[in-house]
């Protein structure tokens, strides 16, 4: 079994509309996660980071549940620009400075 | 210009052939990282350097070999290189206070 497991779409979302996915964690020890953004063929760039009281950063909102260990991503008034593959990152507690990655949620916003 | 550089971007080689992909920082973080991406597989790590004197393997480190030659310098070698280490391959930096990896734009490899 994966350590960090994602559902690899493609979610495919119309320009305005929410879409919201998910990412289950192994190590209950996992104490910090992150979404990374990555574009087609790019390198990996930070999206946010997700506190345990759930956050917020413009159109896109985290929320950690550590009881069912998992994180969730939701995108509002999606843009064609937010056509790109989610990353969920977790850092296991003993493993300080080492990232496990999920292999990523391709979302496609359409026209 | 940017923060973290990687050389060659590209590299078509054949089966059995020495391969060096560098990487160089100007972030002044002391942790780098190698990782590979693969259709369906997300990153991997390979190997990781806390700083120059300390290099620990990765979850994939088999058939690859690091050198930190100075902190902003990490270095992956492939020393016979097989068709399965196709890959897409990205180098990141952290630094000590943070929680965000910067990558840098990663080097498309095909091993023949």
């Amino acid at each position: 079994r994966k350590e960090v497991e994602q559902d690899p779409g493609p979610f495919n979302v119309p320009e305005g509309a929410t879409v919201a996915f998910n990412c289950t964690y192994s190590n209950s020890a996992s104490q910090s996660f992150f979404w990374y953004r990555q574009d087609c063929r790019k390198e990996p760039k930070l999206l946010m980071s997700v506190y345990s009281s759930g956050n917020e950063d413009g159109r896109f909102t985290a929320q950690l549940n550590r009881a069912s260990q998992y994180i969730s991503l939701l995108i509002r008034d999606s843009k064609l620009s937010d056509s790109a593959t989610y990353l969920c990152v977790v850092i296991v507690t003993d493993s300080w400075g080492k990232f496990q990655f999920g292999a990523g949620t391709q979302v496609v916003v359409t026209p | 210009d940017a923060d973290v550089t990687q050389t060659p971007r590209n590299r078509i080689t054949k089966t059995g052939k020495r391969i060096m992909l560098e990487c160089s920082q100007t972030k002044g973080h002391d942790r780098m990282y190698w990782y590979r991406q693969d259709p369906g597989l997300g990153l991997r790590l390979i190997y990781y350097s806390f700083d120059v004197k300390d290099i620990n393997k990765g979850e994939i480190s088999d058939g690859y070999s690091v050198s930190r030659q100075a902190q902003a310098k990490f270095s992956l070698s492939l020393e016979s290189a097989i068709p399965n280490q196709t890959a897409l391959y990205f180098c990141a930096t952290l630094g000590r206070l943070d929680n965000e990896q910067f990558f840098g734009p990663g080097t498309r490899l095909t091993v023949l």
